[in-house]
This record gives C-alpha cells, sequence and structure tokens, in this order.
C-alpha cells in the first residue's frame, strides 16, 4: 500500500529554533507539495515540486521558509527561526503530474511556544 | 480573484438521512474540481476528480456532480462512518497548484 510518509509527526520548538520536516512521496511520482493547515486559513500551499525542481513557491513567506528535493524520494521543508504563527499542521502530498490527482501525507504538528 | 465556497460549514444528519454539500468556485480557467475527505489528526484523503460540467462520479454511499459554478456532494443513506470534513479544492493556473475550500464538517448520528 503506497503512502506519502511524513517526520516527525509531531514537534514542538521554542521561538527561534530551526525546524525540518520530511516527506517521503510515493514511488514513481513525480510532483511534490508542502501545505499548510490552520483553522483560520484552512490548507494553504506553500510550495511544490515537479520532477526535482521548484516550481511554484510563492505561498512560502521566503525570509524565513525554505523547500528542497535533495533526492526525488525525500522532500524537506525548514523554517528558521521559527515563530508562534508558524504553529500548524504541515503537510505534504505527491502525485503523477499528468493526473493532477494528489496524495497526502498524515501530517506534521508543529508547535512553536 | 480565484475563490472557493463550501457550504453549511457543518452538517449534522441522523443515520439514513440523505444530503448534500456545496462548493461554489469562481475561477479563471478551472483544470479539475477535486473532493477530498480528512477525518481528525488525518491528512486530506482523494474521494473524487472532475472535469467538465455535466460530469458525475461515485464512489460507495457518494456522488460527485459538477456544473459551471458548483459542485455538489450527495451522500445517499450516510452512516456513523461517513463523519469526516470534506474538502473541496479546485486546479488553476500551474499545474498541481490547488486553491481549497474551508471544508463541511460531517456528523452522522446513529
Amino acid at each position: 500500500d503506497a503512502r506519502v510518509t511524513q517526520t516527525p509527526r509531531d514537534k514542538v520548538t521554542e521561538m527561534g529554533q530551526e525546524v525540518t520536516m520530511r516527506c517521503q512521496p510515493i514511488l514513481g511520482h513525480n510532483t511534490v507539495f508542502w501545505y499548510r493547515q490552520t483553522m483560520m486559513q484552512g490548507l494553504e500551499l506553500l510550495a511544490y515540486f515537479r520532477n526535482r525542481a521548484p516550481l511554484d513557491d510563492s505561498g512560502m513567506p521566503k525570509d524565513r521558509f525554505s523547500a528542497e528535493m535533495p533526492d526525488a524520494t525525500l522532500a524537506t521543508l525548514k523554517i528558521q527561526p521559527s515563530e508562534p504563527r508558524d504553529s500548524a499542521v504541515y503537510f505534504c502530498a505527491s502525485g503523477f503530474e499528468f493526473s493532477y490527482e494528489q496524495y497526502f501525507g498524515p501530517g506534521t504538528r508543529l508547535t512553536v511556544t | 480573484e480565484d475563490q472557493v465556497t463550501q457550504s453549511p460549514e457543518a452538517l449534522r444528519l441522523q443515520e439514513g438521512e440523505s444530503s448534500s454539500l456545496n462548493c461554489s468556485y469562481t475561477v479563471s480557467g478551472l483544470r479539475g474540481l477535486f473532493w477530498y475527505r480528512q477525518d481528525p489528526g488525518k491528512g486530506p484523503e482523494f474521494l473524487f476528480t472532475l472535469y467538465s460540467a455535466g460530469e458525475e462520479k461515485e464512489k460507495e454511499r457518494l456522488k460527485a456532480t459538477l456544473t459551471k459554478k458548483e459542485s455538489f456532494l450527495h451522500i445517499t443513506a450516510p452512516k456513523p462512518e461517513d463523519s469526516a470534513t470534506y474538502l473541496c479544492a479546485v486546479q488553476v493556473g500551474n499545474p498541481g497548484k490547488l486553491i481549497f475550500g474551508q471544508g463541511t464538517t460531517l456528523q452522522v448520528k446513529p
């Protein structure tokens, strides 16, 4: 059963600390997406990649967020420095570009105190 | 501005009581409309994709329909296990960029 995996599942950190979230997309998928979900804003697209190349990161605060795909099996989202307003659930999703369907991971719940 | 609005925000049904959820959209250049189900503490689970007005898709007790301005998710004879938040999303512009609605939280009581 192919699934998107994310680590860690929960992260509590203090303001100012660096946070790294990792995602393993479904094998064979060539698009990867990072979303943030909050009660107020719902699901928001932060960035996405196709064939490991960043296509759109307009939803991401550039001064503190960065997203990369070191290889086809790993995507990372970093926040440095973290702030309390970054507290949210961060989802990774993957898909195959020609079907447009996206399959979501279980999420990383981030709490910044 | 591209926008997706779901209604109602919350819906309570008795088991077996059929109903519909609405997703209305104002976008330029719709490429596809997607329905997802999200259970508490989990990621959204893909349900359907609709591409053109008049299209319908079914899965168990769920049927999704699409017009030029909105989509409906019909739930026939729901069961308690259908309780979840249902999210609608539209794909516009760049391939893969989804804009999500705020969701409808469905509770089905036995």
